[in-house]
């Protein structure tokens, strides 16, 4: 069974950073592209960023790009966000995603929260 | 940006009725779109990719179809199970965008 649990999310203030994680199990993480969806409160989903199999390849939404940072070790079976310069408008539900084009698996979220 | 204009924003029908959601793109997406189905308080969950292909473990109730930029997920009869938000997504052009989104509820 596929599972996606996603951690490090919290409050933080205008301007500080966080880094999310993401565990993958019940597939072979590095045969497949990974991607973060945001969902802010009450709202629709927003792609923000994913990553190819290897790493090498990496694509950002506008409203997050020179912000943010995607990676992932495979060794770990684990894909990351990085969050910097962070912004109210960040403030949301974080998933990450199985795949990079259409989203065959979810993890549940982890949310995160830009207030001073 | 590939626009998604998904419509209704809410959809009110009975047990057993024909729905219809519809999803209008600013461009064409060949057959690059995924639906998803969002229940209250859950993470979304796929149900069609690349147009009309239904995911496993879908139930076949549920089907997708495009005429020219113009994509429909369809649920032939309505069942309680399907209350949920209903998410287009397309995937030919980055960014990757989705539709605002359709609740469905029971009449």
């Amino acid at each position: 069974e596929v599972q996606l649990v996603e951690s490090g999310g919290g409050v933080v203030r205008p301007g500080g950073s966080l880094r999310l994680s993401c565990g993958a199990s019940g597939f072979i993480f590095d045969d497949y592209g990974m991607t973060w969806v945001r969902q802010a409160p009450g709202k629709g989903l927003e792609w923000v960023s994913d990553i190819n199999w290897s790493g090498s390849n990496t694509h950002y939404a506008d409203s997050v790009k020179g912000r943010f940072t995607i990676s992932r070790d495979n060794a770990k079976n684990s894909l990351y966000l990085e969050m910097n310069s962070l912004r109210a408008e960040d403030t949301a539900l974080y998933h990450c995603a199985k795949g990079q084009t259409y989203f065959s698996n979810w993890g549940q979220g982890i949310l995160v929260t830009v207030s001073s | 940006d590939i626009q998604m204009t998904q419509s209704p924003s809410t959809l009110s029908a009975s047990v057993g009725d024909r729905v219809t959601i519809t999803c209008r793109a600013s461009q064409s997406l060949s057959t690059w779109l995924a639906w998803y189905q969002q229940k209250p308080g859950k993470a979304p969950t796929l149900l069609i990719y690349k147009t009309s292909g239904l995911e496993s473990g879908v139930p076949s109730r549920f089907s997708g179809s495009v005429s020219g930029t113009e994509f429909t997920l369809t649920i032939s009869s309505l069942q309680p199970d399907d209350v949920a938000t209903y998410y287009c997504h397309q995937y030919n052009n980055y960014p990757w965008t989705f539709g605002q989104g359709t609740r469905v509820e029971i009449k």
